[in-house]
């Protein structure tokens, strides 16, 4: 059983569209991070939320952390092809254990 | 721009032999994870060093053991490998914690 539970599995629009990518648990989390990962690599913090409530821009990507701090999406305005990953989002319960959601296949069509 | 560098990135073993999977960083970070990734899973940690002279237990530590060599050097070794241990292996590396993570690329392990 995942502790993040991470929706939908698989996400695929035309270039141009809007996307959200969910991230949930029953869990409280001291903070909670978004990866991207591509094909041969390893993943690559996007960013951390920490504080309840919590708004982060990152270019076209949003990123809100759940008042309760145990939910948090990820939004993408406009995608684009480059935006064409797995994202992955990470709880922090202590300080060295990051428990990770399954990931959400994003591809983005030219 | 070396930062984390995992070696093999590729590797077939049979069941029952035995391999090392060999991880170093160049930013002289504290803390060190090994993490396996398998489809639909997500990333599990493995063992983490918390730092140079420590090891502890992740989520699914049966079937591995770690070195921390020194405080650059992270290795994870399978003693008698296992099908269940087909998987994408990643090092990683943290400053310390709750720093930001640094993976690798990933080590490619089948077992067959």
């Amino acid at each position: 059983t995942q502790l993040l539970e991470q929706s939908p599995q698989f996400l695929s629009i035309q270039e141009g569209e809007n996307l959200t990518v969910y991230c949930n648990s029953s869990s409280v989390f001291s903070s909670l991070q978004w990866y991207r990962q591509e094909p041969g690599e390893g993943p690559v913090l996007l960013v951390t939320v920490v504080t309840g409530g919590e708004v982060k821009k990152l270019k076209r990507l949003t990123f809100q952390f759940g008042d309760a701090r145990k939910d948090s999406s990820l939004h993408i305005t406009a995608a684009q092809p480059g935006d064409t990953g797995l994202y992955l989002c990470a709880g922090r319960s202590n300080d060295y254990k990051l428990s990770f959601g399954a990931g959400t296949t994003v591809t983005v069509r030219a | 721009n070396a930062g984390v560098t995992q070696t093999p990135k590729f590797q077939v073993l049979k069941t029952g032999q035995s391999m090392t999977l060999q991880c170093a960083q160049d930013m002289n970070h504290n803390s060190m994870y090994w993490y396996r990734q398998d489809p639909g899973m997500g990333l599990r940690l493995i063992y983490y060093s918390a730092s140079e002279g420590t090891t502890d237990k992740g989520e699914v530590p049966n079937g591995y053991n770690v070195s921390r060599l020194n405080k650059r050097e992270f290795s994870l070794r399978l003693e008698s490998a296992a099908p269940s241990q087909t998987s994408v292996y990643f090092c990683a590396s943290s400053p310390g914690a709750p720093g930001t993570i640094y993976f690798g690329e990933g080590s490619w392990l089948t077992v067959v």
